[in-house]
């Protein structure tokens, strides 16, 4: 069964130092997403990938963040300077088409100390 | 904007024991609402749906049901097993609109199930 993968399940990271996530989505999939979730709370939407762009992101998502899908299988996450509150749990998700349902990553627990 | 609100855990029962996890929501119009489940060391996966009012959703012994007049979707089991131990999350999408299919997401609900 098709599904989607994401790597590492577990970085530790300095404050400061630029980390990549990586996923790579159901190949036939067309929607892209960036969720994270910090212990204790709510799963938050990050930001949707479209088309080759983005379609819609939060107001977490700020300038240290970006996404980018390099080679047409992978679809990644980049946070440029890393702060301790960037430490949560981040999936990745993919669907086919709106209204399709949306299939998720096992997350990466990313740890900033 | 939309929101989901869920039962506050962790929720430690007997297995055949009884389970609700009660999720409430606000939302513009009348979207779909959704259970996810993440068992340990795995991706969120849908567990049930339903997209209208009074609609029933339903698998793996779970149900929920849309209740549109107190803006609930509570998920319930007759009877826990242990491997339902997981974290539960109840989602909506939005109603409509030009958003591209995010979810908003309750906080999640950690079910501990002992033999």
């Amino acid at each position: 069964e098709p599904e989607v993968t994401q790597t590492p399940s577990h970085q530790v990271t300095q404050m400061g130092q630029e980390v990549i996530l990586r996923c790579v989505p159901i190949s036939n999939h067309l929607y892209f997403y960036w969720y994270r979730q910090i212990l204790g709370q709510k799963v938050e939407f990050l930001v949707s990938f479209y088309n080759n762009e983005i379609s819609e992101k939060s107001e977490i998502f700020d300038d240290q963040f970006s996404v980018e899908r390099p080679d047409g299988s992978n679809f990644t996450l980049k946070i440029r300077s890393t702060k301790l509150e960037d430490s949560a749990m981040y999936f990745c998700a993919s669907k086919r088409a709106i209204g399709t349902e949306a299939f998720f990553g096992q997350g990466t627990r990313l740890t900033v100390v | 904007g939309d929101s989901v609100t869920q039962m506050e855990g962790p929720v430690t029962l007997s297995e055949e024991a009884f389970l609700t996890i009660n999720c409430t929501y606000t939302a513009t119009g009348y979207p779909s609402l959704f259970w996810y489940v993440q068992y340990p060391g795995e991706g969120l996966q849908l567990l049930l749906k339903a997209t209208k009012a009074d609609d029933k959703g339903s698998n793996k012994g779970f149900e929920a049901t849309y209740r549109k007049e107190t803006t609930s979707f509570h998920l319930e089991k007759g009877s826990v097993q242990v491997s339902d131990s997981a974290v539960y999350f109840c989602a909506l999408p939005p109603a409509g609109g030009t958003s591209y299919g995010k979810l908003t997401f309750g906080q999640g609900t950690i079910l501990t199930v002992h033999p």
